[in-house]
């Protein structure tokens, strides 16, 4: 089955107000990131957050390990925070040389004027 | 400072046909590299990683090929491709300290027609 979950699978938010955006995860896990995949499909890696917060302007980012779990939150949204954003994450019960990820589906977030 | 290279950017290419993507990783010795998929609509999945010059690994099997001839260089092929193999291709490397996060080329999207 799957083993990252994110919700919701879209959200449409006016300009100014705050996102949350939700991943859990079904298994034990090593790290996760958040990426921002542009229309065109490349990735930009918006956090590296192994456990805990981290903070990067506007951007918020929560890992709870023992939880499984991970959450992204954008205050004030802007317009241009429009577009799908992945969670990914790696088990801890493989090795890390494997690089394997295992993505969710994306939340697509739509800013409005 | 590492960089990643992809290339082609985009292609369109005939039922049958034969591909090769490649991928080129500056700046990094040794790097661990990892071919990422993603079909239209898709999730992201891993194809293939190696942690070293001729050893590659298959994560799905798709009917598609990897090598690494060089070590800062990673080959992706088929002879024949299918319509399934559409989508959108990533490269990625990281460095061996586990747990390191994982940098992505900005892929490359494939069209078969």
């Amino acid at each position: 089955g799957q083993q990252v979950q994110q919700s919701p699978t879209s959200l449409v938010l006016q300009e100014g107000e705050n996102a949350e955006l939700q991943c859990n995860f079904s298994t034990s896990l090593n790290s996760m990131q958040w990426f921002y995949q542009r229309p065109g499909g490349s990735l930009i890696s918006v956090f590296y957050n192994p456990s805990g917060t981290k903070q990067s302007g506007r951007l918020t980012s929560t890992t709870v390990i023992k939880e499984r779990r991970s959450s992204l939150h954008i205050s004030s949204s802007q317009i241009t925070d429009s577009g799908t954003y992945l969670c990914a994450m790696e088990r801890s019960d493989r090795g890390s040389a494997l690089g394997r990820l295992h993505f969710g589906a994306g939340t697509q977030l739509i800013v409005i004027p | 400072a590492q960089t990643i290279h992809q290339w082609p950017v985009a292609e369109i290419k005939a039922v049958g046909s034969p591909l090769s993507l490649g991928c080129t990783i500056k700046g990094k010795s040794s790097p661990n590299l990892y071919w990422y998929w993603q079909a239209t609509g898709g999730t992201l999945q891993q194809l293939f990683y190696s942690i070293t010059v001729g050893q590659v690994e298959s994560v799905v099997q798709l009917n598609l090929s990897a090598s690494r001839p060089k070590d800062d260089q990673f080959i992706l092929s088929t002879e024949k491709l299918l319509l399934s193999h559409s989508g959108f291709y990533l490269c990625a490397w990281r460095g061996t300290i586990s747990n390191e996060r994982l940098f992505f080329g900005h892929g490359t999207k494939l069209s078969v027609l």
